[in-house]
């Protein structure tokens, strides 16, 4: 079945310094995936998205990099800072059957961002 | 321009008990998902309206149902509520349909005691 999940609950950093928050899908199918942001009681933030025709994505002090051969993503943050304190998902769809509109999000790692 | 916005903040009913959850998604936004947060647990598809059509369904139990209105606006209904169906019920929205940049409401925070 569909499962996407990560490899570590939690993360702490320093800020200013880089961090990597990795994620495992099982769907082979997947096509289409996105690292969400949720800071406490608030809805899930859109951070970045990537499609399975690349392998790499950069925004704004972020980077998503995607290897479809192990079915693994990670994000990387640049230049840690405490706002980016929150819970990180990764969410994975397959735009076709009838998974079309439906997210698969993995579990969440807790990223602490000590000043 | 106002973001996804769910009402109420906060709903606390009893066991066996109706809830029923509201949202307006951005303007110009047509579809509508909905997801289920458990304490601790990632965000579960539900269900995912476009064009006042229900187009896709999590596996959750018949009692959870919903309807999307012509303005775009959507309902989830939870009929029966059991003690496990609290949790965080989050709605978001896209342009059109497929979950692409779906943005988020902030959710309404369910309690059956």
């Amino acid at each position: 079945g569909e499962s996407v999940g990560l490899h570590l609950p939690t993360l702490s950093v320093q800020e200013g310094d880089n961090s990597i928050i990795n994620c495992a899908y099982s769907n082979s199918a997947s096509d289409y995936f996105i690292w969400y942001k949720q800071e406490s009681g608030k809805g899930p933030q859109f951070i970045i998205d990537i499609r399975s025709n690349m392998d790499k994505r950069q925004g704004q002090r972020v980077t998503v990099l995607l290897n479809k051969t192990v079915k693994h993503l990670s994000l990387q943050i640049a230049a840690t800072q405490p706002g980016d304190s929150a819970v990180y998902f990764c969410a994975e769809n397959n735009a076709g059957g009838t998974s079309y509109g439906k997210l698969t999000f993995g579990q969440g790692t807790i990223l602490t961002v000590h000043p | 321009e106002a973001g996804v916005t769910q009402s109420p903040t906060h709903l606390i009913k009893t066991r066996g008990q109706q809830a029923t959850l509201r949202c307006s998604p951005i303007s110009g936004h047509t579809s509508v998902y909905w997801y289920q947060q458990a304490l601790g647990l990632g965000l579960q598809f539900l269900l995912w309206y476009d064009e006042g059509e229900e187009r896709n369904r999590g596996n959750f139990p018949p009692r959870f149902s919903g309807r999307q209105f012509p303005n775009y606006s959507s309902e989830l209904n939870v009929n029966a509520l059991e003690l496990e169906d609290s949790a965080l019920y989050l709605c978001a929205s896209s342009l059109g349909a497929g979950i692409a940049e779906a943005f988020f409401g902030q959710g309404t925070r369910l309690t059956v005691v």
